[in-house]
């Protein structure tokens, strides 16, 4: 079954500190995509990365980077230099593709960010 | 681009009323909108995926009677939470996937709904 783990529940670290968030995921598929969310206080989820299953390369996105490394089943999301405004919660996300074409997400728990300035 | 409206923000009701809940694609044209509800410091829950002209397909323990989805246009799908009870309290979330892009999905600002 396609399952994705955030074992970190909640972290909390000092302004200009870096912190990884781990996710680790089971899926059978051999495509698949995998997301990265962060959802502020405010509610709204906001898209920061997806990666296709063939693309291993790591990404780096100003102070936000991601490793996806399929041998471990594992998409990783480090933040450098961390800010207050990074405190929010963060999901890592599976697609699972349904039999009519379409595709579902499967969320992580969720990582709880809290950066102290 | 891939911007996503709902509509309310937040919505208060009365035991036994219903409350209608708008998703919009703003630029952009989803074929396939979700419902998801999300209660306090808790992951998100799929309650149904909706495709614009057809039945919508809801998640096991789902009542699809209760919890109403219409997707009739290509940018607009309702969710509209039937005969609400205080346990239907929680936040609701929709999201659109861009047609042709990598299935990523884009989110609207969620709606808060209390029942009383």
């Amino acid at each position: 079954a396609q399952k994705v783990t955030q074992a970190q529940t909640e972290i909390s670290v000092v302004e200009k500190e870096d912190v990884t968030l781990d996710c680790v995921y089971e899926t059978r598929d051999t495509t698949y995509y995998l997301f990265w969310y962060k959802q502020p206080p405010s509610g709204e989820l906001v898209f920061l990365i997806r990666r296709n299953s063939f693309d291993e390369q790591n990404e780096i996105s100003g102070r936000y980077s991601w490793n996806f490394q399929k041998s471990t089943s594992s998409f990783n999301f480090t933040i450098t230099a961390s800010q207050v405004v990074d405190s929010a919660v963060y999901f890592c996300a599976l697609s699972e593709r349904l039999g009519s074409g379409t595709y579902k997400y499967i969320f992580g728990t969720g990582t709880r960010l809290k950066v102290l300035a | 681009g891939a911007v996503v409206s709902q509509h309310p923000s937040r919505v208060i009701c009365k035991s036994g009323t219903s409350v209608k809940i708008e998703c919009r694609s703003l630029d952009f044209q989803a074929t396939t909108m979700f419902w998801y509800r999300q209660f306090p410091k808790q992951s998100l829950m799929l309650m149904a995926t909706s495709n614009e002209g057809s039945k919508a397909t809801y998640e096991q323990g789902v009542e699809k009677d209760k919890f109403l989805i219409n997707h009739a246009s290509l940018t607009l799908s309702t969710l509209t939470v039937t005969s609400a009870h205080p346990e239907d309290s929680s936040f609701y979330i929709c999201s659109a996937r861009v047609t042709g892009l990598g299935n990523e999905q884009y989110f609207g600002p969620g709606t808060r709904l209390t029942v009383t």
